[in-house]
């Protein structure tokens, strides 16, 4: 059965610190895998995804992940949080063929200055 | 103006009440879900479309019923709501591309408190 698994509930972290979300799935198919953040009061926006090819994605606000196969695993960067990235994040995983995405419980991110 | 649009953005009902939450979309996407989020579980899914004549239920369906009246407008509804269906609701789109399930995009969520 298809399961994305966000250990981390809530994390906090200084400005000026670096992060790491982590995220793992369980997928019976090659997975497609997404990062989304939402901010008090919005909607979902999407930080990232991987497809295939390099394991290692950008995306927008200075966020990177990287896929690792071996650990089915797809965890969150950035090296320097910023107040503003206060929100909550989630894992999403998805594949060929399928019809819709399979969600993490969200990880909230406090920063503290 | 948002390209993905949920009326209406807060609402407070009585238990027994029939409830619409309406979506439309200018992205000119074919396919439209409406995922429910609960504080601890994450976005669930009720129902999605793949165009006007293709409505398909998701993990969470019981108790939900939905429209899709055009390829831009999809819209939910609980014909009798109950207090456990108090959720933040979310409306999204994705562009279909091949069989891929890609990038969705969301409204801003509609949040309902049943009485």
């Amino acid at each position: 059965a298809q399961s994305v698994t966000q250990p981390d509930i809530h994390i906090t972290v200084s400005e000026g610190a670096s992060l790491e979300l982590r995220c793992n799935y369980s997928y019976g198919a090659t997975p497609y895998l997404f990062w989304y953040v939402q901010s008090p009061g919005q909607g979902l926006q999407l930080l990232l995804k991987y497809f295939s090819g390099d394991t290692l994605v950008q995306g927008i606000k200075g966020f990177e992940a990287e896929f690792k196969r071996s650990q089915s695993s797809f965890n969150l960067r950035k090296p320097s949080v910023h107040w503003s990235d206060a929100a909550e994040y989630f894992c999403a995983v998805g594949a060929a063929g399928a019809n819709n995405l399979f969600f993490g419980t969200g990880t909230r991110l406090t920063v503290i200055p | 103006d948002a390209d993905v649009t949920q009326t209406p953005r807060n609402r407070i009902t009585k238990t027994g009440k029939r409830i619409m939450l309406e979506c439309s979309q200018t992205k000119g996407h074919d396919r439209m879900y409406w995922y429910r989020q609960d504080p601890g579980l994450g976005l669930r899914l009720i129902y999605y479309s793949f165009d006007v004549k293709d409505i398909n239920k998701g993990e969470i369906s019981d108790g939900y019923s939905v429209s899709r009246q055009a390829q831009a407008k999809f819209s939910l509804s609980l014909e009798s709501a109950i207090p456990n269906q108090t959720a933040l609701y979310f409306c999204a789109t994705s562009p279909t591309r091949g069989k891929v399930t890609g990038e969705l995009f969301f409204g801003e969520g509609s949040r309902l408190t049943v009485l």
